[in-house]
């Protein structure tokens, strides 16, 4: 099993559609999680971090069950320019520090 | 405020040929890291430094891969000899030293190699 899985997508959806993505972990030690965004053949770019509370970014919502070891990204009112791969990062601290990223979920938003 | 440089941006060798990758972080940043990304797939973690110390190298295929950061400042990745199977992405991110578990990671352009 992958320390981090996520949705393997690709998912299609027209503009102003809500589209959620979903991401699972495996070792309970992690501690810190994030959601980055990369563009095609540009570099991974911090979207936003996940608290246990949940946070928000304007269209975004990031959500964290320890639980359940999953995290979740939900985009409102899809815009075109939100077409990307979404990755999913996980730190932890288990005698070493780790940082692992999923494989990411493309998005495609279409007019 | 300069983000991370990496050079060269492209490189095309040939299988058992060697390449070396440079980065040069964020000023102040004391961690830097080093990834591979193949097609399709996440970033995985190949290296961590904090300064010139290395934190995490368990990923790293040591046989054939070795980085340095003598200064704590810039970092070379080297592959040598190289296979088919390092075309990747190489990736450098660095972000600054307190929590670092907590941190955004800021992410270089990276280098593109292809090994034929």
């Amino acid at each position: 099993r992958k320390e981090v899985e996520q949705d393997p997508g690709p998912f299609n959806v027209p503009e102003g559609a809500t589209v959620a993505f979903n991401c699972t972990y495996s070792n309970s030690a992690s501690q810190s999680f994030f959601w980055y965004r990369q563009d095609c053949r540009k570099e991974p770019k911090l979207l936003m971090s996940v608290y246990s509370s949940g946070n928000e970014d304007g269209r975004f919502t990031a959500q964290l069950n320890r639980a359940s070891q999953y995290i979740s990204l939900l985009i409102r009112d899809s815009k075109l320019s939100d077409s990307a791969t979404y990755l999913c990062v996980v730190n932890m601290e288990t005698g070493g520090f780790k940082t692992i990223f999923g494989a990411g979920t493309r998005l495609f938003v279409k007019a | 405020e300069a983000g991370v440089a990496q050079s060269p941006r492209y490189k095309i060798i040939e299988k058992r040929q060697s390449v070396a990758f440079w980065c040069n972080p964020i000023s102040g940043h004391a961690t830097l890291y080093w990834y591979q990304q193949i097609l399709g797939q996440g970033p995985k973690l190949l290296i961590q430094f904090q300064n010139n110390g290395v934190v995490d190298d368990s990923q790293l295929p040591k046989d054939r891969f070795s980085a340095e950061r003598l200064k704590g400042v810039d970092s070379t990745l080297k592959i040598q000899p190289a296979k088919l199977e390092d075309s990747a992405v190489y990736l450098c991110a660095s972000n600054i030293r307190q929590q670092v578990l907590y941190n955004e990671q800021f992410f270089g352009p990276g280098t593109r190699l292809t090994v034929l």
